[in-house]
């Protein structure tokens, strides 16, 4: 089955620490993306990446860093830099194209303690 | 830049019985592309419908359709015999020439019986 997989489902981290989201895609899709949900506000995009080795700020990229080493993933690390990091994360992944429908990973949510 | 704009945070729907969302957009673009995905309780975002802004006739999936009027820039998502399946979050989204999505804040659809 082709998909979208995002580990892990719950993810806890102590204040300070930088945590990696894990995403991985078997959809062949040359562009992947991260996206972070809060109540009240839908999605906001973080990074996105259109190939391999290059990768673009989105609208709230402070606080965060990624890597795009291979096609197939694409994980986000929270740093200690990001002040509220609370939220559900979510991946998704779409073939190079204008006006394409993107395809979205399970999600992670992450909790500060 | 591209917004979306929900107005509705929460509707309410009996069974059966039919349900308009509401979704507008800003663009100075001519070329685009429109969604409705759907986020039930498990958080998996799923596409519902998408619009090609150059296609005048409306699209349709079954009991969802949109009424998309490109001059007002408004693009509303009607659910036909609604399910208590239908209860989920709706996010209306924008893709233009940029290779990402522009999300609304959401309506959350209740069903009732």
């Amino acid at each position: 089955d082709g998909g979208i997989t995002q580990s892990p489902k719950y993810l806890f981290r102590k204040e300070g620490q930088n945590v990696t989201l894990s995403c991985e895609q078997n959809l062949n899709h040359d562009a992947m993306y991260w996206y972070r949900q809060d109540p009240g506000q839908g999605l906001r995009l973080i990074y996105y990446s259109q190939i391999v080795n290059d990768f673009q700020k989105g609208d709230i990229a402070e606080g965060y860093s990624v890597s795009r080493e291979k096609k197939e993933s694409f994980p986000l690390t929270v740093t200690s830099a990001q002040k509220n990091p609370t939220a559900f994360y979510l991946c998704a992944s779409s073939v190079l194209a204008r006006f394409t429908e993107q395809f979205f990973g399970p999600g992670t949510r992450l909790t500060v303690l | 830049a591209q917004t979306v704009t929900q107005s509705q945070p929460e509707m309410s729907v009996q069974e059966a019985e039919t349900v308009t969302l509401s979704c507008t957009y800003d663009t100075s673009e001519s070329d685009y592309y429109l969604f409705w995905y759907k986020q039930p309780p498990s958080r998996q975002m799923i596409l519902v419908i998408r619009q090609e802004a150059y296609k005048q006739q409306n699209a349709t999936e079954n009991r969802f359709s949109v009424n998309f009027q490109k001059a007002a820039k408004s693009f509303s998502l009607k659910i036909s015999d609604s399910q208590l399946g239908d209860a989920a979050m709706y996010f209306c989204a924008y893709a233009g020439t940029a290779s990402k999505l522009t999300f609304g804040t959401g309506t959350r659809l209740q069903v009732t019986l």
